[in-house]
This record gives C-alpha cells, sequence and structure tokens, in this order.
C-alpha cells in the first residue's frame, strides 16, 4: 500500500517569505499526485495534481509542484506567500493503474502567514 | 462546490447511539469515498463505491456501514457510535482513475458524547 510522509507540521512565515512545504511518498510503481489546501472552517480545495508529462506543475493562486520521481518527492512552493494562504495543505498520491484509486494522504502541514 | 452535498454539518449524538451521515453529489460520478479527518492522522479513508451497489473498506472501517443504492448518494452509518468516532468526516467523489482530481463535500463534524 501506498503512505505519504510530510515532513513539516506547522510552518510559520512573514508574508513574501518564500515556501517549500516537503511530501515525500513510497510505492514502486506509477502514481498521481495531488496538493489540496484546506482554509479553516471549509473542505478540501483541489491545489493542482500531477498525472505525467512536465515533472514541474503550476497550480492556482500562484502555487507550483515539482514531481521528483528519484527521490519519491513531490513538493510545493510558492515564491511569495500571503497572508490569505493561511491553511492547511495536504499532500495525497493514488496509484495510475487499477481500478480504485483511492487518495492516500499525508497528515498534513499547517501554514501560518504572518502580516 | 455545491454539486456535492453533506448533511448535517454538525452533529452530537450519544455513545451507542446509530447515526447516519448523508452524501449526496450531482455530477452522477461513479466513485465516491469517505475519509474522517483527526488531528496528526490527515484524512483517513473508511469506505469507498466505485459504483451503485459497489463497496469497498478503505484503511479504517470498524464501526462503520455504508451503502450505495442509487449512484448519487452513499450514507455513511455509524452502527453504535463511540467517543473515537469523534471527528470531522469528509465525502468526495470522483469520475474512473480522478484525472479531474476529487472533490470533496464541506465536511460533518460529528461530536460523540
Amino acid at each position: 500500500a501506498q503512505s505519504v510522509s510530510q515532513h513539516n507540521h506547522h510552518v510559520i512565515l512573514s508574508e513574501a517569505a518564500s515556501l517549500e512545504l516537503g511530501c515525500n511518498y513510497s510505492y514502486g510503481g506509477t502514481v498521481n499526485l495531488f496538493w489540496y489546501v484546506q482554509y479553516p472552517g471549509q473542505h478540501l480545495q483541489l491545489l493542482l495534481k500531477y498525472f505525467s508529462g512536465d515533472p514541474l506543475v503550476k497550480g492556482i493562486k500562484g502555487f507550483e509542484a515539482e514531481f521528483i520521481k528519484s527521490k519519491f518527492s513531490f513538493n510545493l512552493r510558492k515564491p511569495s506567500v500571503q497572508w490569505s494562504d493561511t491553511a492547511e495543505y495536504f499532500c495525497a498520491v493514488t496509484r495510475s493503474s487499477g481500478s480504485a484509486r483511492q487518495l492516500t494522504f499525508g497528515s498534513g502541514t499547517q501554514l501560518t502567514v504572518l502580516p | 462546490d455545491a454539486g456535492i452535498t453533506q448533511s448535517p454539518r454538525y452533529k452530537i449524538t450519544e455513545t451507542g447511539r446509530q447515526v447516519t451521515l448523508m452524501c449526496h453529489q450531482t455530477w452522477s460520478h461513479s466513485y465516491m469515498f469517505w475519509y474522517r479527518q483527526d488531528l496528526g492522522h490527515g484524512l483517513r479513508l473508511i469506505y469507498y463505491s466505485a459504483a451503485a451497489d459497489i463497496t469497498d473498506k478503505g484503511e479504517v472501517p470498524d464501526g462503520y456501514v455504508v451503502s450505495r443504492s442509487k449512484t448519487e448518494n452513499f450514507p455513511l452509518t455509524l452502527e453504535s457510535a463511540t467517543r473515537s468516532q469523534t471527528s470531522v468526516y469528509f465525502c468526495a467523489s470522483s469520475v474512473p482513475g480522478g484525472n479531474y482530481g476529487y472533490t470533496f463535500g464541506s465536511g460533518t463534524r460529528l461530536t460523540v458524547v
């Protein structure tokens, strides 16, 4: 079974600082990768996803992520964070083959951006 | 996203009671999922369904029952609620393969006292 590790449980940044959130997965086969964001009191929203092709994926709100297959990583980045980026961020993975494509989530990273 | 609706938004129930959480989607997505969200654990899969009348266990199925008689509905029942089932429950749906991502409902916050 696949698993996902998010190394940073809580990250605190000042506005305009650069962001990188780590995500590593364990699964020997081909995977699809996702980053979701959860704003306080809200449901999960898709930030970006990787299925194939260019390993550098651009998502909404200026976020991007890079898939590095050799490192089993899919780190999320943003060059300059805003106060409104305060939220919890989840990395998730599914297998690329097979009929059951349930998402496996990491434990999440709480990002706090100070004004 | 109005296409997937969960009810109720909040529920308080007593230990030992049966409670059902509802999930309804309007996109005719074949796949539906139930997750629970707990601090430090992220989201963990309880049950999922590939189509009407097809369900399967996820990572943490014990104490839960699901059914899917219609494509659009996927209720989750706690047969005899325990305090350890206090959590936020999210329903999600997707097309086969999940190529368009997975869409989540707004969640149900359940407290078992």
